[in-house]
């Protein structure tokens, strides 16, 4: 069965500082992962996407990198605003017409 | 641009009532996602509209949840005699693409479902 799953399940940390978000998969054959944030009472939103070839890709002060042996993602967050403050969330699809495997979140809270 | 929106924001509703929940794409994307998101856990796929073929229904849970997409464009998730498990946030999504899951999924704010 693919499975996506996510570490921490909630992390606090002061503004300013850094903070990685992990995801492991078991979504076999691999086509691509993303990371979306979603703001509480909001929809979730694509930060990136990560395909196989892929190892490293930023957006702003968000890095992701993928290592596609280990079935491994990581969300880096530089420098963290208040505005950071959301769930994360790692989705992965597989090769194919495959539906979409959500992980339940990384509930992130940045205080001042 | 308008982006996807769902009505109502929130619904209270008792148990073995019918809810309608309510979906406008954004305008010219061919494929609509329903998902639910129960507390803790991750999005579940309910079904999933492309064109003018055949739903994938797939992932509704059981008969008493239906859904319907007029002229392409509005979708309502109707959910008949509501059982408390069925309290979750409901989110809809669209995307541009032809290949169905392929696209970035571009999601709506959710309607928040409470069944008393």
């Amino acid at each position: 069965k693919n499975q996506v799953e996510q570490s921490p399940q909630s992390l606090i940390i002061l503004e300013g500082k850094n903070c990685t978000l992990q995801c492991n998969y078991t979504v076999s054959p691999f086509s691509n992962l993303r990371w979306y944030k979603q703001d509480t009472g909001r929809g979730p939103v694509s930060l990136t996407i990560m395909t196989f070839s892929e190892n490293t890709k930023s957006n702003g002060r968000y890095t992701a990198t993928l290592d596609a042996d280990t079935k491994q993602s990581s969300l880096h967050i530089t420098a963290s605003q208040l505005s950071d403050s959301a769930s994360y969330i790692c989705v992965v699809r597989g090769f194919g017409n495959e539906k979409l495997t959500f992980g339940t979140g990384t509930r992130l809270t940045i205080i001042p | 641009g308008a982006g996807v929106s769902q009505s109502p924001s929130n619904k209270v509703t008792e148990k073995g009532k019918d809810v309608e929940l309510r979906c406008d794409p954004i305008s010219g994307h061919t494929a609509l996602y329903w998902y639910r998101q129960s507390l803790g856990q991750g999005l579940e796929f309910l079904i999933y509209f492309q064109g003018n073929s055949a739903p994938d229904k797939s992932g509704l849970p059981s008969d008493r949840f239906s859904a319907e997409r007029t002229g392409g464009s509005v979708s309502t998730l109707t959910i008949q005699r509501t059982q408390q498990e069925d309290s979750a946030v409901y989110l809809c999504a669209s995307s541009p693409g032809l290949a169905g899951f392929s696209y970035e999924q571009y999601f709506g704010p959710g309607t928040r479902l409470t069944v008393t």
